[in-house]
């Protein structure tokens, strides 16, 4: 079974535009959540999805939003990039919305704001 | 979310056990333990998880002590390619919002030498 996929691997981005970043989770899997990953603030949460509704949000400006599909694929968007929104974006996917289940990464979506 | 203290490093001979410790004195009846691990500029991936017996899988060993105040990971016999930070992650349980949150510490980084 292919696990969780995220589109581009890297991404080099100028101050002020946006990106959109993508995730298909695991076959079958609804719940899908992205995190921020920076050196200096590690692992942080940013939003999840489940059956196409935002079901929590993490502490981050409106700059960061996202979106799920039916298919249970998601997309993130920042908008305005600012220089500190350079990070490892990785999305992670369930099989269930409870806590017995396992969140599975993908590998992460590098970007670079210059 | 209960909080988990790691030590920062660990160091383990190739061949040999590695006994990664977690405190959460503060975990609630209804939390699971969970353990992941993030090898460089890859997402972090999950092991095991449990919430209050032993639990066993390919990958490591889960020992829970029966206060459940603190867990220690095992790695049978960890090889070169176990080196890695290893974050050891409180969740909750059904009844809240926040399943696809998890809350990441600095994690420990174990260095398995040769």
């Amino acid at each position: 079974k292919a696990g969780v996929t995220q589109t581009p691997r890297y991404l080099i981005k100028t101050r002020g535009q946006q990106v959109t970043l993508s995730c298909s989770p695991i076959s079958g899997h609804r719940s899908v959540s992205w995190y921020q990953q920076t050196p200096g603030q590690g692992l942080q949460f940013l939003f999840e999805y489940f059956s196409e509704t935002q079901r929590n949000k993490g502490n981050f400006p409106g700059r960061f939003s996202g979106r799920q599909f039916s298919n249970s694929r998601s997309e993130m968007n920042v908008s305005t990039l600012e220089l500190g929104d350079s990070a490892l974006y990785l999305c992670a996917s369930s099989l269930m919305q409870i806590s017995n289940s396992p969140l599975h990464f993908g590998n992460g979506t590098r970007l670079t704001v210059t | 979310d209960a909080k988990t203290t790691q030590p920062t490093s660990m160091d383990c001979a190739e061949g040999r056990a590695a006994n990664l410790p977690c405190n959460h004195s503060t975990i609630s009846g209804n939390e699971y333990v969970y353990w992941y691990r993030q090898i460089h500029s890859q997402g972090p991936q999950y092991i095991i998880h449990g919430l209050k017996n032993n639990e066993t899988n390919e990958m490591a060993s889960l020992i829970i002590t029966e206060d459940r105040k603190s867990s220690t990971l095992i790695l049978p016999h960890a090889t070169l390619r176990d080196t890695a930070v290893y974050y050891c992650i409180v969740r909750v349980n059904a009844g809240g919002t926040s399943y696809g949150k998890l809350t990441f510490g600095q994690g420990t980084i174990l260095t398995v030498h040769p």
